[in-house]
């Protein structure tokens, strides 16, 4: 099955900072790549998501690489805010052809906690 | 985008009972729901994954007689833990998925202690 490993698993930046988070994955079959941010006592929350058609996703501050040859991906924070302090998951997820019926199954990495301090 | 609405958020209940926790899609219909297991400071562990008007596709390890999964609409799924001990305290939370969509919604979790 699939296997996802993020690193690090903790981070610590000062506010405007970049953050950067990485994850690889091991099945090449894996199609869609989705980051999710949890806060505390609440559930995850998707913040970005890129396919395997595409290298590069942006959405304001936020950005995600996809590189399929090296079977990993990256998430990229930049100019950090303390609201941004968080525990942010990558996943993985193979989205079957028409027939199939697990869509949306996920394989989480380890997950990384994030501090940005003023 | 679209909304999971899991109840209830924080549940205690004496070691030896059930606990019922549900799992709503309110504005899609979910095909497809995911039920995970979380440990604090640890990432989340797929339980089980359950279409609707089929019986639920376990994970390995996940015992099935204990965590019972109901998904008997396309807006409702239910996870009852049976006779509940202390080591099933956990946060549990669901996932919905709509057919044909890859990204999955996640309801707010439940928090359940067992004492």
């Amino acid at each position: 099955g699939e296997n996802v490993e993020q690193h690090p698993s903790t981070l610590s930046v000062q506010e405007g900072d970049s953050a950067v988070i990485k994850c690889t994955y091991s099945d090449s079959a894996s199609n869609y790549f989705p980051w999710y941010k949890q806060e505390l006592g609440k559930g995850p929350q998707l913040i970005i998501d890129i396919r395997s058609n595409v290298g590069e996703k942006k959405d304001q501050r936020i950005a995600v690489t996809l590189n399929k040859t090296a079977k990993h991906f990256s998430l990229h924070i930049t100019e950090t805010q303390p609201e941004d302090s968080a525990v942010y998951f990558c996943a993985a997820s193979i989205r079957r052809n028409a027939g199939g019926t697990s869509y949306g199954k996920l394989t989480f990495g380890q997950g990384t906690i994030l501090t940005v301090h003023p | 985008g679209a909304v999971v609405s899991q109840h209830p958020s924080r549940v205690i209940c004496k070691s030896g009972t059930s606990v019922k926790i549900e799992c709503r899609s309110l504005d899609f219909q979910a095909t497809t729901m995911f039920w995970y297991r979380q440990f604090p400071k640890q990432s989340l562990m797929l339980m089980a994954t359950s279409n609707e008007g089929s019986k639920a596709t376990y994970e390995q390890g996940v015992e099935k007689d204990k965590f019972l999964i109901n998904h008997a609409s396309l807006t409702l799924s239910t996870l009852t833990v049976t006779s509940a001990h202390p080591e099933d305290s956990s946060f549990y939370i669901c996932s919905a998925t709509e057919w044909g969509w890859t990204e999955a919604f996640f309801g707010q979790g439940t928090r359940l202690t067992v004492v």
